[in-house]
């Protein structure tokens, strides 16, 4: 089967870093994608990660560990507009279609 | 500008009525998605096409169908035979390459009336 993981609901304060961790098992792999979205809106890309290691991308930054089945995203300088829905999703399995985690909604307080 | 352009934004459904969403992309993409969203879920998949004239049913067919007679449009159809119909419907897009990112419509909210 397929399933991914990510917490449901993380808090952080303005300025600072949270990290939001997402963790996976699925059956072939062919890429690992994090996007943002706030309510009743679409979901718009952030990051790709498809080899191990960090990809660094202004104030986001996503890691991952395939052998671990692990990822996460790392959001540094936190701004009110960063109050949003994180999603995780992993590209693989039948179809190569991309399955999504449950998405972590995280609140930035001022 | 390129995107993908669904309508209407907010639809009512009345009980044993079936129902169309649009969805219409400028991308020249092959790939296309249904995906719907629950308040607390993920996106799940209903049903997806690769390529023109084809079209394969994902996690949660049951109860919708979908047409793809052009590359640009794909529509779905929320039939009553589906009996939850309620939820946030996000159709997306994707180029045929390997490592293409999905982009996103603005959504549909369907509602029972």
């Amino acid at each position: 089967g397929q399933n991914i993981d990510q917490p449901t609901e993380m808090t952080a304060t303005e300025g600072a870093i949270v990290q939001i961790n997402c963790t996976y098992q699925t059956s072939g792999f062919n890429g690992l994608f994090w996007y943002q979205q706030h309510a009743g809106e679409a979901p718009t890309f952030l990051s790709y990660n498809v080899l191990d290691g960090l990809e660094e991308k202004g104030r986001f930054s996503s890691f991952l560990s395939r052998s671990k089945g692990y990822s996460y995203l790392l959001l540094k300088e936190l701004q009110m507009k960063d109050s949003a829905s994180y999603l995780c999703a992993v590209r693989g399995g039948y179809g190569q279609n991309f399955v999504f985690g449950p998405g972590t909604r995280l609140s930035v307080l001022p | 500008d390129g995107g993908i352009t669904q309508s209407p934004k907010y639809l009512f459904r009345k009980e044993g009525q079936n129902v169309t969403l649009s969805c219409e992309q400028n991308l020249n993409h092959d790939a296309m998605y249904w995906y719907r969203q629950d308040p607390g879920q993920g996106l799940r998949l209903i049903y997806y096409s690769q390529i023109v004239n084809d079209f394969q049913k994902g996690d949660i067919a049951e109860g919708y169908s979908v047409s793809r007679e052009k590359k640009e449009s794909f529509p779905l159809t929320v039939t009553s035979a589906q009996k939850n119909p309620t939820a946030f419907y996000l159709c997306a897009s994707r180029t045929g390459t390997q490592y293409e990112k999905l982009f996103f419509g603005s959504g549909t909210q369907l509602s029972v009336l």
